[in-house]
């Protein structure tokens, strides 16, 4: 099955702070998502990106199919970003099942 | 405006007690459904999912089961819960395959 490879694992920030979140995936996607996971467990829907830019705010991702790899970008960090983030990712033949990443723990210190 | 509704928040049981997690969906007709596991740590792992009404595929083998009674309802059942089930449970549905996804709240269960 497809690999989802997520870097860093762990990151610190100081508020204010940009930062890079990087998504490595083994094989064509049909489907890519960015999701965080706040403090309470629940995962909010970021991004819906198999490929091209968004932008939502202090937040934009960026996939390139066909390098197979997707970036979030967080910019002015604040204490609320903190928490899990993954990226999810379908495949012609996953039947709509997702394969998660390991996820980037982010760390927003005031 | 579809919404996903996933309870209890949090559980504790026995060991060997049976289990009943409910998920709905509304808004929506004839989702896809999904049942996922966080153990402590971050991954997420996928156990079962619906294409529909009664269509169950599961994902991998355990203690655990699903039904689709009504279209828009997921149930994750277990006659005797052991303690390596205790998890962060994730009710997802989507609108078709390779389509967004989106999650309820969670059920965090605990066994003891």
């Amino acid at each position: 099955g497809i690999q989802v490879e997520q870097s860093p694992p762990d990151l610190i920030l100081q508020e204010g702070a940009n930062s890079t979140l990087r998504c490595n995936f083994s094989d064509s996607v049909n489907n890519l998502q960015w999701f965080h996971q706040n403090p309470w467990g629940q995962l909010i829907n970021l991004f819906y990106i198999p490929s091209g830019t968004k932008q939502n705010g202090r937040l934009s991702a960026t996939t390139v199919a066909t390098e197979r790899y997707s970036l979030l970008y967080i910019s002015s960090s604040q204490t609320t970003d903190s928490g899990v983030y993954f990226c999810a990712v379908l495949t012609t033949d996953s039947w709509g099942k997702f394969q998660f990443g390991a996820g980037t723990q982010v760390v927003v210190t005031p | 405006s579809q919404t996903i509704h996933q309870w209890p928040a949090t559980l504790v049981q026995p060991v060997g007690s049976p289990l009943s997690l409910e998920c709905t969906v509304e808004g929506t007709s004839n989702p896809n459904l999904y049942w996922y596991r966080q153990a402590a740590g971050r991954g997420l792992q996928l156990l079962f999912y619906s294409v529909g009404i009664g269509q169950i595929s599961s994902e991998v083998p355990q203690n655990l089961s699903a039904s689709r009674p009504q279209d828009r309802q997921f149930i994750l059942s277990s006659k005797k819960l052991l303690l390596s089930d205790s998890g962060f449970y994730l009710c997802a549905w989507s609108i078709a395959l390779n389509t967004e996804a989106f999650f309820g709240q969670g059920t965090r269960l605990t066994v003891v």
